[in-house]
């Protein structure tokens, strides 16, 4: 089993839809969750960034993380067309003095006007 | 302006033959990285360092080589490419840890023929 997995998608939803993206993750070490944008061309940019369990909200942005279920997902309400790209999640354990970070495969998602 | 920079861009190479892809960064982050994105497979790390002359593994270090002499640059060198060192690879830094908030360069392109 992959250390975290993402479902690549694609995904395509009509503009205003609730998007929800999620990843799995087999390391019960990790206690840092990121989510990453990444537009076609362009390296990815951190969309949100949490510590442990629980939510946090930036916008129409909504970051959730289970670490019961090592299950961890990004919402996004009002969905826009600019919000077409690929998002990645990332985590990382921090142990032994460790700072890798692991990341999904990343889900493609269009967003139509 | 807070920026990563890579060069080259784009480079197509032949087998064997020594190259380095150069990584700057201008504002005054302790952490680097590097990564190899390709299709597939999502977004992998190679090496990372948490300050000058401190270098560590990622996921997929084999058949790269990195050096931390400055904390600006971070240069990835692959001694002697080959095919499957195909990908677009991306420089990132972070300030601090690494486990905060990571700029990430504009990528370069490599075929390795």
């Amino acid at each position: 089993q992959k250390e975290v997995e993402q479902d690549p998608g694609p995904l395509s939803v009509p503009e205003g839809a609730i998007v929800s993206l999620n990843c799995t993750y087999s390391n019960s070490a990790f206690q840092y969750f990121m989510w990453y944008r990444q537009y076609s061309r362009k390296g990815p940019e951190l969309l949100m960034y949490t510590y442990s369990s629980g939510n946090k909200e930036d916008g129409r942005f909504t970051a959730q993380v289970d670490k019961s279920s090592k299950y961890i997902s990004l919402f996004i309400r009002d969905s826009q067309p600019s919000d077409s790209a690929t998002y990645l999640c990332a985590m990382s354990d921090r142990g032994g003095g460790s700072e890798k970070l692991v990341f999904g495969k990343g889900t493609k998602l269009t967003v139509n006007p | 302006e807070a920026q990563v920079t890579q060069n080259p861009r784009y480079l197509i190479t032949v087998t064997g033959k020594k190259l380095t892809v150069t990584c700057s960064q201008n504002m005054n982050h302790e952490y680097m990285s590097w990564y190899r994105q390709d299709p597939g497979l999502g977004l992998r790390q190679i090496y990372y360092s948490m300050n000058v002359e401190v270098t560590d593994k990622g996921d997929v270090p084999e058949g790269y080589k990195v050096s931390r002499k400055e904390k600006r640059n971070f240069p990835l060198i692959l001694e002697s490419p080959s095919p499957n060192q195909t990908s677009l690879y991306f420089c990132a830094s972070t300030r601090g840890t690494g486990l905060g908030e990571q700029y990430f360069g504009p990528g370069t392109r490599l075929t390795v023929t």
